[in-house]
């Protein structure tokens, strides 16, 4: 059974696009997040979601609009795609956001802008 | 700020030990969090400390010393699976929702 599912995989479109990615959990978690993995392999949280409420929006541009319809789900639309958008983009689930509480990924969405 | 750093690149050879260290400066302290992450695939935990010391899980351990901004991470008898990416992460102590990466340490090992 998957914890944490995104799909697509792999994505490829051509600038100006507008795309989404969807992600699922079925740990029962009540948190969720977005996470950005560039080219140099630097990861970085964008976005995260305690019950459907946004807690973490970090300086990430508008065209990025996360939407959660509810805890389990956890979707990322972007809007007029450019070149620097092109990177692995990770969900991730936790039960809490405190003490050892992991953090469980997804298998990643690998985004190329053309 | 928070800052987070860590050796780029590691080699080791099969059945060696590797310890992969990585130092933090952040404004406060609230859990520190390594992870592994394979080529082309998703980081998984490893361990969580929080308290100075060293926690050990089978072949791998992890140690902590809040007082020098220090931990590593330790591999014994490394196998060629264990070629990854080793990533550091520390809980930001303003926002425990969040996690600060560093930028990994890449493990090559060798037979």
């Amino acid at each position: 059974d998957t914890a944490v599912s995104q799909t697509p995989k792999y994505l490829v479109t051509q600038m100006g696009n507008d795309k989404s990615i969807k992600c699922e959990q079925n740990l029962g978690h009540d948190t969720m997040y977005w996470y950005k993995q560039d080219s140099k392999k630097f990861l970085k949280i964008m976005f995260s979601y305690n019950n459907k409420e946004l807690i973490i929006n970090e300086t990430v541009p508008n065209r990025f609009s996360p939407k959660s319809p509810d805890k389990a789900h956890l979707n990322l639309h972007i809007n007029s795609l450019e070149l620097g958008d092109s990177a692995v983009y990770f969900c991730a689930s936790s039960q809490a956001s405190s003490g050892g509480s992991e953090q469980y990924f997804g298998p990643g969405t690998r985004l190329t802008v053309t | 700020g928070q800052n987070i750093d860590q050796p780029t690149e590691m080699t080791a050879t099969e059945g060696a030990i590797v310890q992969i260290n990585c130092t933090y400066q952040t404004s406060g302290f609230n859990g520190l969090f390594w992870y592994q992450q394979h080529a082309g695939e998703a980081p998984t935990f490893l361990s969580y400390n929080v308290l100075d010391g060293l926690e050990e899980k089978g072949r791998f351990s992890s140690f902590l010393s809040r007082s020098k901004g220090y931990s590593y991470l330790l591999l014994k008898e490394l196998q060629m699976k264990d070629s990854a990416s080793y990533l550091c992460a520390v809980r930001d102590p303003w926002n425990t929702d969040k996690l600060i990466f560093g930028t990994g340490t890449r493990l090559q090992v060798f037979p």
